[in-house]
């Protein structure tokens, strides 16, 4: 069964470090580009991070930039969120996702097509 | 950044209505849209990629349309587990890959 699993979250002081990880089973992790996606309560999706499949390629939000630092480890299977000066505003639910990709014609299509549950980081003093 | 707009915000309608939900991006995207599905307390599900593209196991109910800037979300006849938030994303400019606001679509 292909699955991803995060861990990680959990209650942290304003400016404070979390790292969170993120377990891939059933699928070749080392294949896949993947990312992190979260959600503040009551609001809606907000793509945090992408990271390709050989980490040549890293991408980050404006929000987060500076501040988290996305990685893997292939021979792990396993995906990396290290976050720094934390804020109240990063509090949310944070999702990995695998990033898919479909050709067609003469272009890749991306999506992300498998989810894991998430894992909740609570910023507060 | 492409900006992402959906509407409505929130609709109601009833089981075995047809639902459509609108999408506009900022400028032209091509094909590079996805749409997701997401229910209280759990993740995204993805439905459909391509803008058009129905992912393996979901309903034929479900159906996407468009290209460029304007994009459609349709339920051709609303079941009861497709009550749920639905976000379209874009994937033809990034970072970021930015997310609509959402859809709420509840039970009238």
């Amino acid at each position: 069964e292909v699955q991803l699993v995060e861990s990680g979250g959990g209650l942290v002081q304003p400016g404070g470090s979390l790292r969170l990880s993120c377990a891939a089973s059933g699928f070749t992790f080392s294949s896949y580009s993947m990312n992190w996606v979260r959600q503040a309560p009551g609001k809606g999706l907000e793509w945090v991070s992408y990271i390709s499949s050989s980490s040549s390629t890293i991408y980050y939000a404006d929000s987060v930039k500076g501040r988290f630092t996305i990685s893997r480890d292939n021979a792990k299977n396993s995906l990396y969120l290290q976050m720094n000066s934390l804020r109240a505003e990063d509090t949310a639910v944070y999702y990995c996702a695998r990033d898919a990709e479909w050709f067609s014609g003469d272009y890749y299509y991306y999506y992300m097509d498998v989810w894991g549950k998430g894992t909740t980081v609570t910023v507060s003093s | 950044a492409i900006r992402m707009t959906q509407s409505p915000s929130s609709l109601s309608a009833s089981t075995g209505d047809r639902v459509t939900i609108t999408c506009r991006a900022s400028q032209g995207i091509s094909s590079y849209l996805a749409w997701y599905q997401q229910k209280p307390g759990k993740a995204p599900k993805l439905l459909i990629y391509a803008a058009s593209t129905l992912q393996s196991g979901v309903p034929s109910r479900f159906s996407g349309s468009g290209s460029g800037t304007d994009f459609t979300l349709t339920i051709s006849c609303l079941q009861s587990e497709d009550f749920a938030t639905y976000y379209c994303q874009q994937y033809y400019s990034y970072p970021p890959r930015t997310f609509g606001q959402g859809t709420k679509v509840e039970i009238k």
